[in-house]
């Protein structure tokens, strides 16, 4: 277990398409976290489960977006209509309940045309 | 609002002397600091954090200042090195909120040889 991996690195996709992306966190890490970076920004608090409960979602996670960590283990991402305000790196992360800092992702780089 | 500012872009350092990169903050609720590096085409890397309880921090080359009262911390690197350069984040973190950072916006070291 090499750290914390996201499918696809890249993904282009057109205005009002649906996409996926996927985060395979470090496997004893029982929190898991989305966050969305655009350009010249640190990275924005999306949502964190721990373990398969989503318990804190931001505002900035319209009804367009949706995620999802079934068995407590990898998380899904959804985005349905895709904006070209969508257009960003999604990054994930995860930790260990006792604060020891977060292990990112490389991300997902998305972008709307 | 933002409440965790980087108030310099970018910063240029000669090797070998000292990095001084600084970030402000607003939310008094903060009671952990954290900062990390970030380079092209990979997720931000966990480099060093502070505790409220305390006012400085080490790690090799790092040291992490906090002053509570000015609400600012900031991260020295001595000496610099060219391998340092990246974009450095600082963040910070509410005790019992889920772990949720809140991220500045970056500032983007250059070490020259």
């Amino acid at each position: 277990d090499t750290g914390v991996s996201q499918n696809p690195r890249h993904k282009i996709t057109k205005r009002g398409q649906n996409v996926t992306f996927r985060c395979d966190p470090i496997s004893e890490h029982n929190r898991l976290y989305w966050y969305r970076q655009t350009l010249g920004q640190g990275p924005e608090f999306l949502t964190y489960f721990q373990n398969e409960a989503q318990l804190e979602k931001s505002r900035l996670l319209s009804d367009r977006f949706s995620a999802e960590r079934p068995k407590g283990s990898f998380s899904t991402l959804e985005i349905q209509r895709t904006e070209q305000g969508d257009s960003a790196m999604y990054l994930c992360a995860s930790s260990l309940p006792l604060w020891s800092g977060y292990t990112f992702g490389s991300g997902t780089r998305l972008t709307v045309v | 609002d933002q409440q965790v500012k980087q108030n310099s872009p970018s910063l240029s350092v000669q090797e070998g002397r000292i990095s001084i990169l600084n970030c402000d903050y607003t939310n008094s609720m903060f009671d952990y600091f954290l900062w990390y590096k970030k380079y092209p085409a990979e997720g931000p890397t966990f480099l060093i954090s502070i505790s409220s309880i305390k006012d400085k921090n080490e790690d090799g080359r790092f040291t992490v200042f906090l002053n509570k009262s000015a609400k600012h911390l900031s991260l020295h690197i001595v000496p610099s090195q060219p391998g340092d350069s990246a974009v450095y984040f600082c963040a910070a973190s509410v005790e019992g909120a889920g772990n949720m950072l809140t991220f500045g916006g970056g500032t983007r070291l250059m070490v020259k040889p």
